[in-house]
């Protein structure tokens, strides 16, 4: 069975920094892409980055470019999302997700969700 | 980036009724489309892959079909456990980019 468990979210004062982890099981994870995905509260899907299978690259949109950092150690099994800098429209649910097989940015497995709170 | 318009943004409907959601891309798209189902305080389940696909132990039910930038998902038979919201997601270009979501409820 395919299990992302999301760790370290938390409240955080803006401009400062914070680091989640997902770590996955029940599938060859070094085989999958992977991404993370955030719901502000009440609203709808947000796409925050994701990062091929061997880690070689990484992809954002604008809205976090140069402040967040998506990377992963695949002898652990574990997805890390480094965020600096943070502000308020940054609260949100992150979510670990795995990509399709092939590569294809299609989220076919989720994790539970982990609280990301900015605020003073 | 392409803007993926959803509508409409709440639909009450009864339950056997065929209920139809939609998504109009911003530009061509092709199938690279994706419908995801979010169940009340859950995390979200693909549903429907290139445009028409429907992923593992979906219910056949559901449905999805495109038609030039318009993408529909379709629930042929609505039931009591298909009640929450849905997104359509376009995977052509990055940033990849959610419509803004359908809250589907039981008149």
């Amino acid at each position: 069975e395919v299990q992302l468990v999301e760790t370290g979210g938390g409240l955080v004062q803006p401009g400062r920094s914070l680091k989640l982890s997902c770590v996955a099981s029940g599938f060859t994870f070094n085989n999958y892409w992977m991404s993370w995905t955030r719901q502000a509260p009440g609203k709808g899907l947000e796409w925050v980055a994701s990062i091929t299978n061997s880690g070689g690259s990484t992809y954002y949109p604008d809205s976090v470019k140069g402040r967040f950092t998506i990377s992963r150690d695949n002898a652990k099994n574990t997805l890390y999302l480094q965020m600096n800098s943070l502000r308020s429209e940054d609260t949100a649910t992150y979510y670990c997700t795995r990509d399709y097989y092939d590569g294809t940015p299609y989220f076919d497995y989720w994790g539970q969700g982990v609280m990301v709170t900015v605020s003073s | 980036d392409i803007q993926m318009t959803q509508s409409p943004a709440s639909l009450s409907a009864s339950l056997e009724e065929i209920v139809t959601i939609t998504c109009q891309a911003s530009q061509d798209i092709g199938n690279w489309l994706a419908w995801y189902q979010q169940k009340p305080g859950k995390s979200p389940q693909l549903l429907i892959y290139d445009a028409t696909s429907l992923a593992d132990g979906v219910p056949s039910r559901f449905s999805g079909s495109r038609s030039g930038t318009q993408y529909s998902l379709k629930i042929s038979r609505l039931q009591v456990e298909d009640i929450g919201s849905y997104y359509c997601q376009q995977a052509h270009s990055n940033p990849w980019t959610f419509g803004g979501g359908t809250k589907l409820e039981l008149k």
